[in-house]
């Protein structure tokens, strides 16, 4: 089954203390991103890359890190968490950019909380 | 500074037409609209995509009038299982940058 796998699901850290979350996808996608969610504001793009170790910022990626040294995973890094990184994180993959003209497909997401 | 606009909530009844539409400036003639679905616990899900007038598949239509002002996605006979948030995207291609409406919660009563 094509699929976008996030771990975890559900993550509550301290503040400073260092985590990742993974993102893996099975469909040889091109193209993958991360996005937070926060109520009234949708989805905001962190960072994205358009393939194996390449990687661009997007519009809010201070206080985060990626990485791509494979086609398949895409974790996002937080070297030092703090409590307004708290939100619900999404991993996306498409074949293309997700500009256009492309389906992204999205996983199942991860909520975390930083105290 | 690019936004993209769409109303909170809106609702309707089983059986009607919803039409959502997305507001948005600056946006050029080969830039794309995508339309995303989400349920609760759920990533978001392709709806339809295109950046031509009108675009149609098996469940909804999407309508980008001439000034490209705004888009419309058109949801028909809509049922309980339409309940969900839906989002817009624009993708701005000159500035390789995309942006996500900020989600129209849609509830269906029967």
């Amino acid at each position: 089954e094509a699929q976008v796998t996030q771990n975890p699901r559900y993550l509550i850290t301290v503040t400073g203390k260092k985590l990742t979350v993974t993102c893996s996808q099975n469909m040889n996608h091109e193209y993958m991103s991360w996005y937070r969610q926060d109520p009234g504001l949708g989805l905001r793009q962190i960072y994205y890359s358009m393939n194996v170790e390449v990687t661009d910022k997007g519009d809010v990626p201070e206080g985060y890190k990626v990485s791509r040294k494979e086609k398949r995973n895409f974790p996002l890094i937080l070297e030092s968490p703090s409590p307004n990184q708290t939100s619900l994180y999404f991993c996306a993959s498409s074949p293309l950019t997700i500009l256009g003209d492309t389906e992204a497909f999205f996983g199942q997401g991860t909520r975390l909380t930083v105290v | 500074l690019a936004k993209t606009t769409q109303p909170i909530s809106m609702d309707s009844y089983e059986g009607q037409e919803v039409n959502i539409t997305c507001s948005h400036n600056n946006i050029a003639t080969n830039d794309y609209i995508t339309w995303y679905q989400q349920f609760p616990s759920q990533g978001p899900r392709f709806i339809i995509q295109g950046y031509k007038t009108k675009v149609t598949n098996e469940v909804a239509s999407l309508f980008i009038p001439a000034d490209r002002k705004s888009s419309t996605l058109s949801l028909p006979r809509v049922s309980l299982s339409d309940t969900a948030v839906y989002y817009c995207l624009v993708g701005y291609s000159s500035a390789s940058k995309i942006i996500f409406g900020s989600g129209t919660r849609l509830s269906i009563r029967p």
